[in-house]
């Protein structure tokens, strides 16, 4: 099984400013299978990035993904009012199971 | 365009078996590479892939919870059902379904609201 430890669990920024969030994998899978996901409250989780870097449809170009060995990064290069939420990676590369990151949250500082 | 929505009880009693229902539109699951997951988060927690379905009736479950679930489909009423067993107090959660394409990523690209099923006596 993979394990993805997510880091920080939380981050306080202010608008406009710039958001780096971490995936670390346990071991090495499928060479671009991870992906992250936005979820705000009462809502269910949107794709965002796809592919360690290709982003969804429909988000916006500053939502960039990268990959470094086993750890990902997810980056927000000026933060707006709507990009406050929790930040879920994913990977899907080992079956027979895909498994989720434990969560950041992007709080306004 | 790709829609789902789960269905199912709100409340379920301890050791008793829960039945969702995911109903879909905007892709067929006769169709070559189409799959429906199923997704679960407890409250303020992470989320947490249970079982999936393909095209081809291949099945996946979670090794944690495998002996719990079941997983099928009905492709003629776009329709895929989840069962799970000896509901307990901590299986509280948020179910989602959502939709994945195994030639185009393998990836949850579409999801569903999400129904909330609480376990209590």
């Amino acid at each position: 099984e993979v394990v993805l430890t997510q880091s920080p669990d939380t981050l306080s920024l202010s608008p406009g400013e710039r958001a780096t969030l971490s995936c670390r994998a346990s071991r090495s899978f499928g060479s671009s299978h991870l992906v992250w996901y936005q979820q705000k409250p009462g809502q269910a989780p949107r794709l965002l990035i796809y592919g360690v870097s290709s982003r969804a449809t429909g988000i916006p170009d500053r939502f960039s993904g990268s990959r470094s060995g086993t750890d990902f990064t997810l980056t927000i290069s000026r933060l707006e009012p709507e990009d406050f939420a929790v930040y879920y990676c994913q990977q899907y590369g080992t079956t027979p199971q895909w498994t989720f990151g434990q969560g950041t949250k992007v709080e306004i500082k | 365009q790709i829609t789902l929505k789960e269905s199912g009880p709100t409340l379920v009693k301890p050791t008793q078996t829960l039945t969702l229902t995911c109903s879909f539109s905007g892709f067929s699951l006769s169709t070559s590479g189409e799959g429906v997951g199923w997704i679960r988060q407890a409250p303020g927690k992470a989320l947490e892939w249970l079982a999936l379905i393909y095209w081809d009736d291949d099945k996946r479950y979670s090794p944690s919870l495998q002996s719990r679930l079941t997983i099928t489909k009905d492709t003629s009423k776009n329709q895929v059902v989840l069962i799970m067993t000896n509901m307990d107090p901590v299986d509280t959660a948020t179910y989602y379904c959502a939709h994945t394409n195994y030639f185009e990523g393998d990836y949850f690209d579409y999801w569903g609201q999400g129904t909330l099923v609480t376990v209590s006596s």
